[in-house]
């Protein structure tokens, strides 16, 4: 069964730019999160999909990070402008999931990761 | 209080030594529990979900106890191929299935 996979694995940009993350989840997951991870401390859900709806999306910096899921299938995450407080590991994960919370016991694979830098 | 709350650690210990790991959790609708082992510059990976039974798999044992919003973690005969953090996870229902991770422990195993 292949992965979750992300690109791109590292990222290097300057305050203000823009950037943008890749997420294909496993075959066949419907829920999909983006985390933010910052050296010494756990993850943080900034966004959860099920199919291509947000479920959550609570912690989210809404005024430059954006999230979609068009087709319930692969997600993107975009950051604009980047501030030097953003550098950190983007995590995306994914997990069966359907809207009746009837596998909410199934734990989440999680890709490799995409390391932002901001200088 | 946050929402999980996990000790940082680090836990030092030698090989061959039991370790114990807690993980409390303030909502107490909260359904279904997770550990993940995440190695440095690694992605976390399930090492056991924890049910209301408990459940063991070879030397790794969770535990949950609801009256006192806890989940645990023990490590027996603890190997240097263990040395990583150990991140709780823990789902909170409220129309959806909302996880929080712990900050999680960090366990070092010497020779």
């Amino acid at each position: 069964e292949a992965g979750v996979a992300q690109s791109p694995r590292y990222k290097i940009i300057e305050k203000r730019q823009s950037v943008a993350f890749w997420c294909n989840p496993i075959s066949g997951h419907a829920t999909l999160y983006w985390y933010q991870q910052i050296l010494g401390q756990g993850p943080k859900l900034l966004i959860q999909f099920q199919n291509n709806g947000v479920v959550d999306d609570s912690q989210l910096p809404k005024d430059r990070f954006s999230a979609e899921r068009l087709k319930g299938v692969d997600s993107t995450l975009k950051i604009q402008p980047a501030k030097l407080e953003d550098s950190a590991v983007y995590l995306c994960a994914s997990s069966l999931g359907d809207d009746r919370g009837l596998f909410h016991n199934q734990p989440q694979h999680f890709g490799d990761g995409t390391r932002l830098s901001i200088l | 209080r946050k929402e999980v709350e996990q000790d940082p650690g680090p836990f030092n210990v030698p090989e061959g030594a039991t370790v114990a790991f807690n993980c409390t959790y303030s909502n107490s609708a909260s359904q279904s529990f997770f550990w993940y082992r995440q190695d440095c510059r690694k992605e976390p990976k399930l090492l056991m979900s924890v049910y209301s039974s408990g459940n063991e798999d070879g030397r790794f044992t969770a535990q949950l106890n609801r009256a006192s919003q806890y989940i645990s973690l023990l490590i027996r005969d603890s190997k240097l191929s263990d040395s990583a953090t150990y991140l709780c996870v823990v789902n909170a229902a409220g129309g959806s299935y909302i996880p929080t991770f712990g900050r999680g422990t960090s366990l070092i195993v010497h020779p």
